[in-house]
């Protein structure tokens, strides 16, 4: 399986500011991934991180409220701006090795906004 | 729309019992079916079904799936507390992306 890290591994946030969660892979892992899994619910994909190029966003997340970077194949971070309690959630990376490959979930960043 | 749906939603059965989960999809552009267990935050991957009618089996933990029937089930023999999770199903729509179900809660009573 791939080696997948992510921090923080948890944060308690004040609303208005923002959080940087840090993932990284290993070097098999072409594709990468940004879930959120909100209370209770199951995980809905954010966006495709691209390397070097804008991520590719899933409907109803948009770039200034998830701003995504991917500067070389194995690092990427997500940005959680301007935080409300809503923002509360589970905040998943994933990374597959291939089209033909499964994904794998690094440990996740449970992040709580008061 | 794509939708994963799975039942049942929660499930409390006694250590030792067979349990069954269930996966329904109808997903654009299939290309292959996944299964994860979540325990505390990170979903860990169990088994990657392509073909249909081709059992995956992993210790007491196996899975099949039905293309005709647009289905999965997930099997579970002799129980054990240590397999009380949240039981995942996903569904690749096309190249990459990941559709999931609502997710099975077991519990597993000693």
């Amino acid at each position: 399986s791939a080696v997948i890290s992510q921090k923080p591994s948890r944060d308690i946030c004040q609303r208005g500011t923002s959080l940087t969660i840090q993932c990284q892979v290993d070097s098999q892992v072409t594709m990468m991934f940004w879930y959120r899994q909100q209370p209770g619910q199951s995980l809905t994909l954010i966006a495709t991180a691209n390397q070097g190029s804008e991520a590719t966003y899933e409907s109803g997340f948009v770039i200034d409220k998830f701003p995504i970077s991917r500067p070389n194949l194995t690092f990427s971070t997500l940005t959680v701006s301007n935080m409300s309690p809503e923002d509360s959630s589970i905040y998943l990376c994933s990374g597959d090795r291939g089209p033909t490959d499964t994904q794998y979930f690094g440990p996740g960043t449970r992040l709580t906004v008061l | 729309e794509d939708k994963v749906v799975q039942s049942p939603l929660s499930l409390v059965v006694h250590e030792g019992d067979t349990v069954t989960l269930n996966c329904s999809y109808e997903v654009t552009n299939f290309r292959s079916l996944l299964w994860y267990k979540q325990e505390k935050k990170a979903p860990t991957f169990l088994f990657m079904l392509t073909s249909s009618g081709i059992e995956k089996k992993s210790g007491r933990l196996s899975s099949i799936l039905d293309k005709k029937e647009l289905s999965s089930i997930l099997n579970i023999t002799a129980t054990q507390t240590g397999d009380s999770a949240i039981y995942l199903c996903a569904v690749f729509q096309g190249a990459q992306k990941l559709v999931f179900g609502q997710g099975t809660r077991l519990t597993i009573n000693p």
